[in-house]
């Protein structure tokens, strides 16, 4: 079965530490793997995606994340979290023939001061 | 460009009462989608088009109808509402098999 997992439902970093946020997949073709952010009361915001090549791909606000085929992972990450990183973050895969995306359940960041 | 837009912003119903939610983009995409946003549950899919014309079910399709009036324009109805039905409903497009755009959603409370 096709599903998207971010095992974690809420993360508390300080301001200033590093963030790994964690995906992963089950999917039966080459998946294309996408990162959103969603700040309160609004929609979804793309923050890097992943279609094929270089397994590491940089994103907006200083996010990247890492494809690893072996561990069907794509964990985000950031090495320095600012307080406008607070929000909810959601991994998705597509692809492979298919035009539906399946959404993980996401990960409500809180940043402390 | 706008973008994604979606009407109305807000919106609250009696059960048994219909309403359409309304979509648009101008990115020329082909692909639309109806998601509903509960918590804890993530996103999911209620209907997409993957082009102009198509039609199909996703995840949660029950009590929902959809109609693809032109390649810009995909809209969500409700026929009777029902509580179970209170959500935030976002719409999307995407190019074939790219990244999806999402509009600022509609939060809906059926009483």
């Amino acid at each position: 079965a096709q599903s998207v997992t971010q095992p974690d439902i809420h993360i508390t970093v300080s301001e200033g530490a590093s963030l790994e946020l964690r995906c992963n997949y089950s999917y039966g073709a080459t998946p294309y793997l996408f990162w959103y952010v969603q700040s309160p009361g609004q929609g979804l915001q793309l923050l890097l995606k992943y279609f094929s090549g270089d397994t590491l791909v940089q994103g907006i606000k200083g996010f990247e994340a890492e494809f690893k085929r072996s561990q069907s992972s794509f964990n985000l990450r950031k090495p320095s979290v600012h307080w406008s990183d607070a929000a909810e973050y959601f991994c998705a895969v597509g692809g492979g023939g298919t035009y539906k995306y399946i959404f993980g359940t996401g990960t409500r960041l809180k940043v402390l001061a | 460009n706008a973008g994604v837009t979606q009407t109305p912003k807000f919106q609250v119903l009696k059960t048994g009462q219909s309403m359409t939610l309304q979509c648009a983009q101008d990115m020329n995409h082909n692909s639309m989608y109806w998601y509903r946003q509960d918590p804890g549950m993530g996103l999911r899919l209620i209907y997409y088009s993957a082009s102009e014309g198509t039609t199909d079910k996703g995840e949660v399709p029950n009590g929902y109808n959809v109609s693809r009036l032109n390649k810009r324009e995909f809209s969500l109805r409700l026929e009777s509402a029902a509580p179970s039905q209170t959500s935030v409903y976002f719409c999307a497009s995407s190019a074939i098999e790219g990244e999806q755009f999402f509009g600022p959603g509609t939060r809906l409370t059926v009483l």
